[in-house]
């Protein structure tokens, strides 16, 4: 049973790019969120996917967008890239239930140059 | 606005001892649930431990307990009999009932395990 994946594994930008960042999440699982952890930070919530439609976003800015496939994979879209915005990208997957158990893949690590 | 506080930006533990990583939280929900994560080098979230706000008793999973102080707000991990491979990242998170399924998570505790 093939837990969450994610995919680049690292990726290099420059500033003023724009970056596509994907996510299957683990069998059965029908949400999918992401979250952003800069560099000795906590994972900071961005924005919850379910039924191909964002339900619940975190505080960050418009630049930050996403979408959700009929398969329930993901994806996380940035526009003009910041110096600030690299860390390593976490998606997680769920039940769209409250209390389902979060599953987080390994991450995708931006660096913006 | 949910906060979670981890004040212990290291620690370290000799092998086989016990150790007790702080998390102290805010919220003025009634209803939440508590988590712990480890975080090893490859950056994966590793699932531990839950405890729900409604839970009479602590949260146990092998290894690791959940010491819940609710009028305290902590919600404290204690991991038995430390192992080299339990040196990682640690992370306190919370979850509110009417927040959907957003964790909010505490800056962590960097766990080291010496011999």
């Amino acid at each position: 049973d093939a837990g969450v994946t994610q995919s680049p594994t690292h990726l290099i930008k420059t500033r003023g790019q724009q970056v596509t960042l994907r996510c299957s999440p683990k069998s059965g699982h029908d949400t999918v969120s992401w979250y952003q952890q800069a560099l000795g930070q906590g994972p900071q919530f961005i924005f919850q996917y379910y039924e191909e439609e964002e339900r619940q976003r975190g505080n960050f800015p418009d630049r930050f967008s996403g979408h959700q496939f009929p398969n329930y994979s993901s994806e996380l879209n940035v526009n003009a890239l910041l110096l600030g915005d690299s860390a390593l990208y976490l998606c997680a997957s769920s039940l769209a239930s409250w209390g389902s158990e979060q599953f987080f893949g390994p991450g995708t690590r931006l660096t913006v140059l | 606005a949910q906060k979670i506080t981890q004040t212990q930006p290291g620690m370290f533990v000799q092998e086989k001892e016990a150790v007790t990583l702080d998390c102290t939280y805010d919220t003025s929900d009634p209803s939440y649930g508590l988590f712990w994560y480890k975080q090893p080098s490859s950056g994966e979230m590793i699932f531990l431990i839950y405890q729900g706000s409604y839970d009479q008793q602590n949260a146990t999973e092998g290894r690791y307990s959940l010491n819940f102080q609710k009028a305290r707000k902590s919600a404290n991990l204690v991991i038995s009999a430390s192992q080299l491979g339990d040196s990682a990242m640690y992370f306190c998170a919370m979850r509110l009932t009417g927040g959907g399924n957003k964790l909010t998570f505490g800056t962590g505790t960097q766990l080291k395990v010496e011999l």
